[in-house]
C-alpha cells in the first residue's frame, strides 16, 4: 500500500498570505489528523477529520482550518499568514479515530513564512 | 502544556546496549503510542498499547504501562546505530491526540 502523502513539500510564502496544504491518506483510512511541529512547541494537534467531519480540534486560532474530501483526501488552509506559523506541517492517517487506532504520517511540508 | 513528558530529554548509548526511555501523563487515557523521528523517514509509529493493556512487545521494543501512575516505558534491546533518532509518546483521550517533547537518542558505533 503507498503511504501517506502531502504536497508539496516545501513552500515559502509572505506575511499575510495565504496556504493550503494537501494530505492523501493511506486507502482504506477514513481518519485524518494534522499537526504543527516547531523547535519551540513541538508537535501540536490542529484538527482530526473522519468520514468528512471535523471531530476535534486543537488549540490554533481560526486562521487554520481544514477539510476532508468524500474519498478521505483532506486539505488544510492557513489565511493571513504570520512569521510564527513557519513550521513542519504533518498530516497522519488512520483506520479509525485516533483514540483507537495507530497513526501513519506522511513525509510533511515545511512552510516558511518571511 | 503537552500532556505527555518524556524522561530523559537526551540519553547517549553504545551499540549493542539497552535504551530506556519514559513518558508521563496527566490525564486518563485511551491509548498510548510511541514513534520514532528521524531526518530520514519523518515519524514512524512504532507500538500502541491500550488503556488496559500493562506490557507489549514488538520486535527489539517492549512498551510498559502504569496507569495508576499515569506513566510508561520504551525499551530498545540491543540497540544499533540506526536506533538514532528522537522518540515521541502520544497520548489519545476524548479523540485527541497528544505529543511530548520526545527523547533524543544517539547509538554511538
Amino acid at each position: 500500500k503507498a503511504g501517506v502523502t502531502q504536497t508539496p513539500r516545501y513552500l515559502i510564502k509572505t506575511r499575510g498570505q495565504q496556504v493550503t496544504l494537501s494530505c492523501s491518506p493511506i486507502s482504506g483510512h477514513r481518519s485524518v489528523s494534522w499537526y504543527q511541529q516547531t523547535p519551540g512547541q513541538g508537535l501540536q494537534f490542529l484538527f482530526e477529520y473522519f468520514s468528512e467531519t471535523q471531530r476535534n480540534k486543537g488549540n490554533f486560532p481560526g486562521r487554520f482550518s481544514g477539510r476532508q474530501f468524500s474519498n478521505s483526501r483532506s486539505e488544510m488552509n492557513v489565511s493571513t499568514l504570520e512569521l510564527g506559523d513557519s513550521a513542519l506541517y504533518l498530516c497522519a492517517s488512520s483506520l479509525g479515530q485516533v483514540s483507537s487506532y495507530e497513526q501513519y504520517f506522511g513525509p510533511g511540508t515545511r512552510l516558511t513564512v518571511t | 502544556s503537552q500532556q505527555g513528558e518524556e524522561d530523559p530529554q537526551a540519553l547517549s548509548i553504545q551499540e549493542g546496549e539497552n535504551a530506556t526511555m519514559n513518558c508521563s501523563y496527566k490525564t486518563s487515557i485511551n491509548n498510548l503510542q510511541w514513534y520514532r523521528q528521524n531526518s530520514g523517514r519523518g515519524l514512524v509509529h512504532l507500538i500502541l498499547i491500550r488503556s488496559n493493556e500493562r506490557e507489549k512487545h514488538s520486535g527489539r521494543l517492549r512498551v510498559t504501562l502504569d496507569t495508576s501512575k499515569k506513566s510508561s516505558s520504551l525499551l530498545i534491546t540491543a540497540s544499533r546505530a540506526a536506533d538514532t533518532a528522537s522518540y515521541f509518546c502520544a497520548t489519545s483521550n476524548a479523540g485527541k491526540s497528544t505529543f511530548g517533547d520526545g527523547t533524543t537518542l544517539t547509538v554511538k558505533p
